[in-house]
């Protein structure tokens, strides 16, 4: 069965303590990507993976840090986090064929941030 | 400028009917992507459709459909024959230039509600 899985769902946690959310995908997809969700502003782009060890920034990359040494995962880095991080999360996996794509979300991890 | 434009916040139907999600887009390139997105209310994201700017006919998957009209910019999704699950808020995107993997741009969403 195709699945995007991230970890963890919820996480409540204190400025400037580092976490990682964990991305997998069991689809050998070779693009990947993280996006917050907010009220009002919508979905938007974090970062984006295009292959192994090639990433790139979306809309919003400050404060975040990606990596991609395996394809199946795509771990999101909070440094060092702040409120305005409070967010829903979704990890994205994506294969690209001809005229065809095929995507796939993880189920979201809710992050509060105080 | 807005990059992708959905004006209808909400929208009813009737269960059974047709409805059209209106989305306008703005982009200079040539090649680009438009995608529609359904988040239901336990709020897991779902693709549904894809048209890429090259694609002469109307992307379709199923019930749902893409009305593309290049020179007027507007990517809208058609939905046939209504269900009650259909019931959920829809992005549409846009992902600009050649790369698949490129950068997506959402649209506000519109909240569709089926009527039974």
């Amino acid at each position: 069965e195709a699945q995007v899985t991230q970890n963890p769902r919820y996480l409540i946690t204190v400025t400037g303590k580092k976490l990682t959310v964990t991305c997998s995908q069991n689809m050998n997809h070779e693009y990947m990507s993280w996006y917050r969700q907010d009220p009002g502003l919508g979905l938007r782009q974090i970062y984006y993976s295009m292959n192994v060890e090639v990433t790139d920034k979306g809309d919003v990359p400050e404060g975040y840090k990606v990596s991609r040494k395996e394809k199946r995962n795509f771990p999101l880095i909070l440094e060092s986090p702040s409120p305005n991080q409070t967010s829903l999360y979704f990890c994205a996996s994506t294969h690209f064929s001809g005229r065809r794509y095929e995507q796939y979300f993880g189920p979201g991890t809710r992050l509060t941030v105080t | 400028a807005q990059k992708i434009t959905q004006t209808q916040p909400g929208m009813f139907v009737q269960e059974k009917e047709a409805v059209t999600l209106d989305c306008t887009y703005d982009t200079s390139d040539q090649s680009y992507g438009l995608f529609w997105y359904k988040q239901p209310s336990s709020g897991e994201m779902i693709f549904l459709i894809y048209q890429g700017s090259y694609d002469e006919q109307n992307a379709t998957e199923g019930r749902y459909s893409l009305n593309f009209q290049k020179a007027r910019k507007s990517a809208n999704l058609v939905i046939s024959a209504s269900q009650l699950g259909d019931s959920a808020m829809y992005f549409c995107a846009m992902r600009e230039g050649k790369q698949a993997g490129n950068m997506l741009t959402f649209g506000g969403g519109t909240r569709l509600m089926v009527k039974p």
